[in-house]
Order: C-alpha cells, then sequence, then structure tokens
C-alpha cells in the first residue's frame, strides 16, 4: 500500500497551505498527520483524519475522502515550515505506512 | 511526562550487527505497543518494526524481516532492536515511538545508524 504526497508546497505567510496524501481508498483507513522541523523528531498535529492534539492551533485540520487525505494550515506562519507526513496503519499487511513527506515552505 | 530515549547508535561496518535500546519513562510502558520507525539521512519516514505491549505480536517492514528483531524487557522498561546482517541502506536514524491506536503518538529523539566500510 502506497501513500502518495507532493514533495513540496510553497505558500506566503497568512494564506492557506493544501497538502494532500493519496492512497487507494484511503477513506477507509485513519489518517494521521505529523509535522517535522530540521533535527527534531516528528509530532502529531491530526489524528484520525480530522481531530487534533491538545495544544495544536486550530489554524491546523485534516479531511479524508475518496482516495486523498488533505492536511490543512490556514494563516500560515514562519513556525509552520517543516516537513509533513501522512500515516495510516494498513490492515491487511499489518504494516505503519508513512507517505514520502511534503516540505512546506514559508516564501 | 512521556519520554522515550534511544541509545546504541554509531558507526557500523556492512554485514555486521548492531543492538540498538529504548528506554521509557513516565507512562505504564507494559500497556503499550511501541514501534520502530527509522530516517535515512535527507529522506522520509520508513516504519521498522513494532512490538505489542506484553510482546506477544511482533510485525516488520518488508525490508528488515529476517534481519532485524524487536523485543522488550518489561520489566525494566525498555524496548530493543537487534539488527544484524547490517546493509549500507540501513543507514538511518531509529526512532522509538509509542503506539496509541492506529497512531504514533510519542517519539524520541532517535539515535543515528551509520554502516560504512
Amino acid at each position: 500500500y502506497v501513500l502518495t504526497q507532493s514533495p513540496s508546497v510553497s505558500v506566503a505567510p497568512g494564506q492557506t497551505a493544501i497538502i494532500t496524501c493519496g492512497g487507494d481508498d484511503i477513506e477507509s483507513y485513519g489518517v494521521h498527520w505529523y509535522q517535522q522541523k530540521p533535527g527534531q523528531a516528528p509530532m502529531v498535529v491530526v489524528y484520525d483524519d480530522s481531530d487534533r492534539p491538545s495544544g495544536i492551533p486550530e489554524r491546523f485540520s485534516g479531511s479524508n475522502s475518496g482516495n486523498t487525505a488533505t492536511l490543512t494550515i490556514t494563516g500560515v506562519e514562519a513556525g509552520d515550515e517543516a516537513d509533513y507526513y501522512c500515516q495510516v496503519w494498513h490492515t491487511s499487511s499489518d504494516h505503519w505506512i508513512f507517505g514520502g513527506g511534503t516540505k512546506l515552505t514559508v516564501l | 511526562q512521556v519520554q522515550l530515549v534511544e541509545s546504541g547508535g554509531g558507526v557500523v561496518q556492512p554485514g555486521r550487527s548492531l543492538r540498538l535500546s529504548c528506554a521509557a519513562s513516565g507512562f505504564n510502558f507494559s500497556s503499550y505497543g511501541i514501534h520502530w520507525v527509522r530516517q535515512a539521512p535527507g529522506k522520509g519516514l520508513e516504519w521498522v518494526a513494532f512490538i505489542a505491549y506484553d510482546g506477544s505480536k511482533k510485525s516488520y517492514a518488508d525490508s528488515v524481516k529476517g534481519r532485524f528483531t524487536i523485543s522488550r524487557d518489561n520489566s525494566k522498561n525498555t524496548l530493543s532492536l537487534q539488527m544484524n546482517s547490517l546493509r549500507v541502506e540501513d543507514t538511518a536514524v531509529y526512532y522509538c515511538a509509542r503506539r496509541l491506536t492506529t497512531l504514533l503518538d510519542h517519539w524520541g529523539q532517535g539515535t543515528l545508524v551509520t554502516v560504512s566500510s
């Protein structure tokens, strides 16, 4: 099972960043999104498609439909510049799958 | 607070072995499954292995199956990854991460493994 992400997304501060994660019938899976800044471990920003852990701003939101899951960051800030990865648990193989990652650049 | 601290990384020659450890604190270790995830230099995240809370179930990525073994000692709150027959392509930062349902909710800071002659 493969999750496909665009390698990079660039947005100006204050604009909206849309990061997608494509996978066959991905809507059947709970999708989680991780943010990783240089030299740091990944951290969860959205889980179970659209829930936010405590401490994550409302600017981060997620959705999942058909073959595409989406992470949306509204009012992008310089501090949001990072790599973002989607992840699912593929039940039939019992493997945890990560997308290839999307580098968000804040212009 | 939840803490996961990896150790055991280093430089090793191809074909040799290395054992990584992950020390857990701040939560009931014996109640949680734990993963190993790696990240090659400049590359994305790759799931490596998982062990259930009681060690009864283990699963591995195809790229490491038969070479790596995951284990845990709940009396010592530690997780291990025995890596045999190492290859250059195993070079990566190795993270341990706690499982929460289908999510990896807490991660360590990682330990670097370099496989090079």
